[in-house]
């Protein structure tokens, strides 16, 4: 049981550029979630996910876009690359009962856009 | 955005000290959550908090929900070294809203 994994761990992207974030979870979770941690602050929902087939924006979803075909699968893809882009992205996900609220996180991706 | 205030922004302890923290917001939150970040990791979830005035503990870990929901607390019994880390309050607005809004963090470090 792997959890929740994250492709690739790091990446330096020229502006422009497009590229798209994996994750992938193995615990069968509905609900998955893309978030952005800039440096000094706190953890931002860009997308999520209650199920396969549904995508809802969250707090800053400008310049991504996402897609869930599976329930394993929740990958963010960033188009246009911008400096304001460069993060580290988190993907997180959930069961939807028990402790609704414990979202396992993965280990992050580390995104640099010059 | 919405945002939570946490503070201190760090701390630095020695081992066996005691540490507390606390998260404020402008807003109501119906749920309050801590969560702890090791270096190059994601978050973990420590503790969760769904009822005002409400204190829960998780081994040398004690948490409070606020009485007027705009705020929640943290505290660390006797520090050790593996308690090096970022720690997030997160709130949520709604139950049932998958939005959480997350604090600035608390940087821990441990003095030798």
């Amino acid at each position: 049981n792997a959890g929740v994994t994250q492709t690739p761990k790091f990446r330096i992207l020229k502006i422009g550029q497009s590229m798209t974030l994996q994750c992938t979870q193995d615990m069968n979770h509905n609900y998955m979630y893309w978030y952005r941690q800039d440096p000094g602050m706190g953890l931002k929902l860009i997308y999520y996910s209650v199920g396969a087939g549904i995508t809802d924006k969250g707090e800053v979803p400008n310049g991504y876009n996402v897609s869930r075909s599976t329930t394993e699968d929740f990958p963010l893809r960033l188009e246009l690359a911008a400096p304001s882009q460069t993060s580290v992205y988190f993907c997180a996900s959930r069961s939807p009962g028990g402790s609704s609220y414990e979202q396992y996180f993965g280990p992050g991706t580390r995104l640099t856009v010059t | 955005g919405q945002q939570l205030n946490q503070s201190p922004q760090s701390m630095f302890i020695q081992e066996g000290e005691d540490v507390s923290m606390n998260c404020t917001s402008s807003s109501i939150f119906n749920t309050w959550l801590w969560y702890k970040q090791d270096p190059g990791e994601g978050p973990v979830l420590l503790i969760a908090l769904y009822k005002a005035g409400e204190l829960t503990s998780n081994g040398r870990l004690t948490a409070q929900f606020g009485i007027t929901r705009k705020d929640s607390f943290l505290n660390i019994s006797a520090s050790i070294p593996s308690d090096v880390g970022i720690y997030f309050c997160a709130g949520q607005l709604d139950f049932g809203n998958e939005k959480l809004t997350f604090g600035t963090g608390t940087r821990l470090t441990i003095i030798p």
